[in-house]
């Protein structure tokens, strides 16, 4: 099994549905982020939570909410989602220290239509 | 933006050759990273280089870190049509966040 797991894979949905993305970790880490990729932008940080009672916004948080429900489980919550947020979406976590890089899962290809 | 610029946008090699990529970024850092993309997946973590080392090695790879000029370099050497993914280099600031450039695509040509 892979140390981060996201699902779905994929997914296509309607402008002004709901939709969560989930993730799991194998790693035993206590920091789970959520990075959007957009074409020639990079990864920009959605959210991130250093432990289950400690969650923060990243630099494009608004339109997303995340809930963290356990140690290894970090999903992503798009409440109305807009086509604008078509996206690459990717889970991560790393140690404390964050000196070994981070762990990423495959991505969730979203498509708002 | 804190965000690192990778150089070139794009890169095409024939296998063998050695591949040079470069990041620049904006503010201190306490280290630099490196990652590899292939295509739709995940980022693969390749190489970390803290703010106090120069040079690191790991297998074909070498990393350099300048920050009196706030610039890094990615050598991939002996290319393999394998090594064809987007790389990309992250800043680590000490803030809470890894701030990633815009990438280097690679395609090594058989």
């Amino acid at each position: 099994d892979a140390d981060v797991t996201q699902t779905p894979r994929n997914r296509i949905t309607k402008t002004g549905k709901r939709i969560m993305l989930e993730c799991s970790q194998t790693k035993g880490h206590d920091r789970m982020y959520w990075y959007r990729q957009d074409p020639g932008l990079g990864l920009r940080l959605i959210y991130y939570s250093f432990d289950v009672k400690d969650i923060n916004k990243g630099e494009i948080s608004d339109g997303y909410s995340v809930s963290r429900q356990a140690q290894a489980k970090f999903s992503l919550s798009l409440e109305s989602a807009i086509p604008n947020q078509t996206a690459l979406y990717f889970c991560a976590t790393s140690d404390f220290t964050r000196n070994y890089g981070y762990t990423f899962g495959s991505g969730t290809r979203l498509t708002v239509v | 933006s804190q965000q690192g610029e990778e150089d070139p946008q794009a890169l095409s090699i024939q296998e063998g050759e050695n591949a040079t990529m470069n990041c620049s970024y904006k503010t201190s850092i306490n280290n630099l990273q490196w990652y590899r993309q292939n295509s739709g997946r995940g980022l693969v973590h390749l190489i970390l280089i803290r703010s106090n080392e120069r040079e690191k090695h790991s297998g074909r790879l070498r990393v350099t870190l300048d920050t009196s000029k706030k610039s890094s370099s990615l050598l991939i050497t002996a290319s393999r049509a394998a090594d064809t993914a987007s790389y990309f280099c992250a800043t680590d600031t000490g803030a809470n966040n890894l701030f990633f450039g815009t990438g280097t695509r690679l395609t090594v040509i058989p």
